[in-house]
Formats: C-alpha cells, structure tokens, sequence
C-alpha cells in the first residue's frame, strides 16, 4: 500500500519558535494531503490540508507546502504556543476507494514556556 | 450537533469473549471507516464502507468483522479477541468526494 513517511517523530520546541514537521510519500498520483492534530486523550482533527495544484496555503499560524516533485510536503507551525502541544498526523489518501486515509506515525510536538 | 458516536468508550474484556464497539454519524455521510491506533504505528486502517451494503478490507483487517445494513452506523466486531487487539479504536466518516475524515471520540479497548 502507500508508504507515508513523517519526521521527526519528537520535537521539542521554545515558546514563539517556528516548528516543521515533514512527511513524505511514495504514490505520486496523490492529490490531497491533510494534516491532523490530536490533543491528548482526544480525536484527531483536520487542522489544515492542501490539494496537489497549489504549492502552499496557510492558515494564520500554521500553513503547508507541498512539493510534487520530490514527492513530500511539510506543516509549519510559526509563533508557537503552549496549545500547540499535541501529536500531529499527516495523510494521503489509501491506495484504494474509499475516502480512507493512511497516516504518518505521528510528531509529538511539545512546545515549551 | 453534527458528529460521530463510538460506544463502549472503555472496555476491558477477556480473550474470546465476543464484543462489538458501535458507531454511528448523523452527518448521512456515504463513507465510513475503523482505525486502530498504536504507539508508534499512526493510525492504520482496519474496514471501509462505500455506502450501505459496500465494506472492504483496510491495511489490518485481521480479526475484525464489519457491516453497513444502515447508511448512519458502523459496527465493528471481534468475534475471538486476543490480547494484540489491545488498542485504541477511531470511527471516522466522510462525504463523497470530500476527503475530510470526521472521527469519533474513540474506544480504548484492553484485551487480557
């Protein structure tokens, strides 16, 4: 099935600091590529996605790009905040119908005062 | 309130004893989904349904049973647990050409 690569698996980050997290793919005919959140002890949810014809979009503090070619995209997270604090997913659509998605392992981003 | 509902939301029970953890959404979406999550491992898929009647098999459907008889819920069942099922469980369901996944509140569940 797809392959969905995210790293880094951990990051620790100050207050007010900018926060990447990178993902990357194997089946280039993807063409949605989301980003969830999940707090602790809640449901992930979709925080910000984008569709294969645009590079970036951004969302206030956060914002994805995408790059094709090489076959990966990253969520940046600027201006941290304590509530940023969460594990984050990235997800492409499963090898499949369905709607289903198969998801990254998961960034565990803890930013810290 | 538009959502998704899993019950049990906890549940402990013992290696073959027969369970089924619900699901149901109120947004008449079309597609619906199980996904386990495991330290480490993400979410992997487990069973889809396409509409009423559709279901096919995700990434780890070993273990598991499914059925879509109503539009609005998503059963899932173990028939034999076993202790590898220890895991936390999401619903999620979706539109037709929407890929937005909206995911329930989850079901840990503790096989011993």
């Amino acid at each position: 099935g797809e392959n969905v690569e995210q790293h880094p698996s951990t990051l620790s980050v100050q207050e007010g600091d900018s926060a990447v997290i990178k993902c990357t793919y194997s089946d280039s005919a993807s063409n949605y590529f989301p980003w969830y959140k999940q707090e602790l002890g809640k449901r992930p949810q979709l925080i910000i996605d984008i569709r294969s014809n645009v590079g970036e979009k951004k969302d206030q503090r956060i914002a994805v790009t995408l790059n094709k070619t090489a076959k990966h995209f990253s969520l940046h997270i600027t201006e941290t905040q304590p509530e940023d604090s969460a594990v984050y997913f990235c997800a492409v659509p499963a090898l499949r119908a369905g709607n289903m998605l198969t998801f990254g392992g998961g960034t565990r981003l803890m930013v810290k005062p | 309130e538009a959502q998704v509902t899993q019950n049990p939301r906890y549940l402990i029970t013992v290696t073959g004893k027969k369970l089924t953890v619900t699901c149901s959404q109120n947004m008449n979406h079309e597609y619906m989904s199980w996904y386990r999550q495991d330290p480490g491992l993400g979410l992997r898929q487990i069973y889809y349904s396409m509409n009423v009647e559709v279901t096919d098999k995700g990434d780890v459907p070993e273990g598991y049973k499914v059925s879509r008889k109503e539009k609005r819920n998503f059963p899932l069942i173990l028939e034999s647990p076993s202790p590898n099922q220890t895991s936390l469980y999401f619903c999620a369901s979706s539109l037709v050409g929407r890929n937005e996944q909206f995911f329930g509140p989850g079901t840990r569940l503790t096989v011993l």
